[in-house]
């Protein structure tokens, strides 16, 4: 069982674009998250899917937005990027929630330059 | 709104030390409460949960609703426990991680 995997692992991105981040759940998990981890930070939550809906969001603007496919992977998608959007995302699966917890990626390194 | 929070972001041990990682937390319901670490170029795992109520690696914490602590402990620390370590806070929905405590055992 390869975990959650993501991609792709490093990004370099100019203000104003838009970037996509993918990410695969854990085998038998079919809720996803995603978390923005700044430097010096701790995870962010951003927003989680579950049954390809997003069910609850963060403190995060619209410019952030995802989807989740039948198989249960997920997409995090950042439009108009700023310079501060530059952090670690991350990616979590559960089951059900996140009462026995999560499984995390090992993230995507975005920086906006 | 809840919020959890780690007054140390630095903790330096000597090898066999007792370890005392604090977490306070805000939460109007009732907590569930997690200790994650992350390794030295390894991806976040869970450490442990207060619900399972079990120790790993020889950690324990132990949930006080009155003081609203969750600290995390270990009797005598060890070289391989050095490691960054979030305490987080879930509602079922999501996790609201503390910024972080680096623990440093040294020799």
């Amino acid at each position: 069982d390869a975990g959650v995997t993501q991609s792709p692992t490093h990004l370099i991105k100019t203000r104003g674009q838009q970037v996509t981040l993918r990410c695969s759940p854990k085998s038998g998990h079919d809720t996803v998250s995603w978390y923005q981890q700044a430097l010096g930070q701790g995870p962010q939550f951003i927003f989680q899917y579950y049954e390809e809906e997003e069910r609850q969001r963060g403190n995060f603007p619209d410019r952030f937005s995802g989807h989740q496919f039948p198989n249960y992977s997920s997409e995090l998608n950042v439009n108009a990027l700023l310079l501060g959007d530059s952090a670690l995302y991350l990616c979590a699966s559960s089951l059900g929630g996140g009462r026995y917890g999560y499984t995390f990626g090992s993230g995507t390194r975005l920086t906006v330059v | 709104a809840q919020r959890v929070t780690q007054p140390e972001k630095l903790l330096s041990v000597f090898k066999g030390a007792p370890v005392e990682l604090k977490c306070n937390y805000s939460y109007s319901g009732s907590p569930e409460l997690f200790w994650y670490v992350q390794y030295s170029r390894q991806r976040l795992q869970l450490l442990l949960r207060h619900i399972s109520r079990e120790s790993i690696k020889g950690f324990t914490a132990d949930l006080n609703k009155g003081e609203t602590s969750f600290h995390l402990k270990k009797p005598f620390a060890q070289e391989e426990d050095s490691a960054m370590y979030y305490c987080a806070l879930s509602d079922a929905s999501k996790l609201t991680f503390g910024t972080g405590t680096r623990l440093q055992v040294t020799l």
